[in-house]
């Protein structure tokens, strides 16, 4: 079964950081680039980071709301992504999704999506 | 920065046609994705590249894509179908999404 489980959320004071992981299993993990996606409490979706396959360099993109503060990578020796969270705000609480991109074409969907782990900044 | 706005609740009556749109600056000029996102439940992709279903969506989800509008349309709607849909799309190397349509069915 293709699955997305993400691990490591929990409750955080304001400036700590945090370090999100997101364990990918039943496909080929490395063919695919994935994405980091958050939702705060009764609003929309909002995309964090995405990080491209190693055969396109691996390259990665940020959403201006947390560039310089928040970095995505990937062991594709664990099938394992991570969104390494620091300087955390009350406005990063959220529940945060990580997602695979369907890699049909440059730029594609997403279309398996983990469970979702919530982070709550809060002193 | 770019933007796609959707409106923000849409009501149908159930078996009838539902039409979400989705408005962006010459979106008809990149693809729309859209995902349906059920209450307490993660997001799920009805709709990409403009008009292509995945496996195992209904065949009454359906996308068309022209000029600044992306259109997802739900035929015969069921009650299974309320729910938030988001469209998105990729610009400049980012992902946007749309605000997001809360679709009930009557």
């Amino acid at each position: 079964e293709v699955q997305l489980v993400e691990s490591g959320g929990g409750l955080v004071q304001p400036g700590r950081s945090l370090r999100l992981s997101c364990t990918a299993s039943g496909f080929s993990f490395g063919d695919y680039g994935m994405s980091w996606f958050r939702q705060a409490p009764g609003k929309g979706l909002e995309w964090v980071a995405f990080i491209r396959i190693k055969a396109f360099g691996g390259t990665k993109e940020y959403a201006a709301s947390v560039k310089g503060r928040f970095t995505i990578s990937r062991d594709d020796s664990k099938n394992i992504a991570y969104l390494q969270m620091n300087s955390l705000t009350t406005e990063d609480t959220a529940v945060y999704y990580c997602s695979r991109e369907m890699a049909t074409i440059e730029e594609d969907a997403f279309d398996i999506w983990g469970q979702g782990t919530l982070v709550t900044v809060s002193s | 920065s770019y933007e796609l706005t959707q409106p923000p609740s849409v009501s149908v009556s159930s078996g009838q046609t539902a039409s979400i749109t989705c408005s962006g600056d010459k979106l008809g000029d990149k693809y729309a994705y859209w995902y349906q996102q059920r209450p307490g439940q993660s997001p799920v992709l009805v709709i990409y590249q403009d008009t292509k279903r995945p496996s195992g969506i209904p065949e009454r989800f359906s996308g068309s894509n022209s000029g600044n509008t992306a259109t997802l349309t739900i035929s015969g709607t069921q009650a299974m179908d309320e729910a938030d849909f988001y469209c998105q799309a990729w610009d400049s190397s980012t992902v946007v999404f749309g605000g997001g349509t809360k679709l009930t069915v009557l």
